[in-house]
């Protein structure tokens, strides 16, 4: 079964200042990755979808896939301190995603 | 604007009660999830719903049960709760299951006495 990954647990960065979390799968057979936002407390946000290798932007938040590394990348422009949240790798296992433990982001002022 | 709902919010039992979880959604989607999150594991499968009266176990089925009787709810019973059933509770729709944008809903935090 598709295992997923991800890394730092958690991450502080400067309004501003990009941020970059990463994300391991282990089948690269996969062609079907999204990354979600949750707030603390609160449900699960899409950020980005992506099914194929290389770049996908939306808005402020741009997702890298590389299969053949069995790596995909979420960097954040320009942070502000509400996007302090737990970001989600979700990776399609075959019948529903399978998610990644999260990355902890606080966007400090 | 698509929207998953959930209810109750937040829940207390205790153990050996009876637990209904419900979750609907308003964009006729024919998939539906349930997930629970706990610190350090992430989400984890309950159950899949691929239309009426079409349920499929999930990865971590036993403790629990669904029902989907319309297209728009579904609902997770859990016989007999146990404290280790405390947790978070997501429901997820998505438009046909066949990866599909998964919409999620607010969650249901669940403490089991």
């Amino acid at each position: 079964q598709q295992k997923v990954q991800q890394s730092p647990e958690s991450l502080t960065v400067s309004e501003g200042a990009m941020a970059s979390l990463n994300c391991t799968f282990s089948d690269r057979s996969s062609d079907n990755f999204r990354w979600y936002r949750q707030h603390s407390g609160k449900g699960l946000e899409v950020l980005v979808s992506i099914f194929s290798d290389g770049e996908k932007e939306e808005g402020s938040f741009t997702a890298h896939l590389n299969r053949a590394s069995l790596h995909v990348f979420l960097h954040i422009r320009e942070p502000q301190p509400s996007d302090s949240a737990l970001y989600l790798c979700a990776v399609w296992g075959g019948r529903a995603l399978i998610f990644g433990t999260g990355t902890t982001v606080s966007v400090s002022p | 604007d698509m929207k998953v709902t959930q209810m109750p919010r937040y829940l207390i039992k205790r153990m050996g009660e009876n637990v209904l979880l419900e979750c609907g959604q308003d964009m006729s989607h024919e998939t539906m999830y349930w997930y629970r999150q706990d610190p350090g594991l992430g989400l984890q499968l309950i159950y899949i719903s691929y239309d009426v009266d079409s349920n499929s176990e999930g990865d971590i089925p036993k403790g629990y049960r669904v029902s989907r009787k319309k297209r728009e709810h579904f609902s997770l019973i859990l016989d007999s709760a146990k404290t280790n059933q405390t947790s978070v509770y997501f429901c997820a729709s998505s438009l046909l299951g066949n990866q599909d944008t998964q919409y999620f809903g607010p969650g249901t935090r669940l403490l089991v006495l």
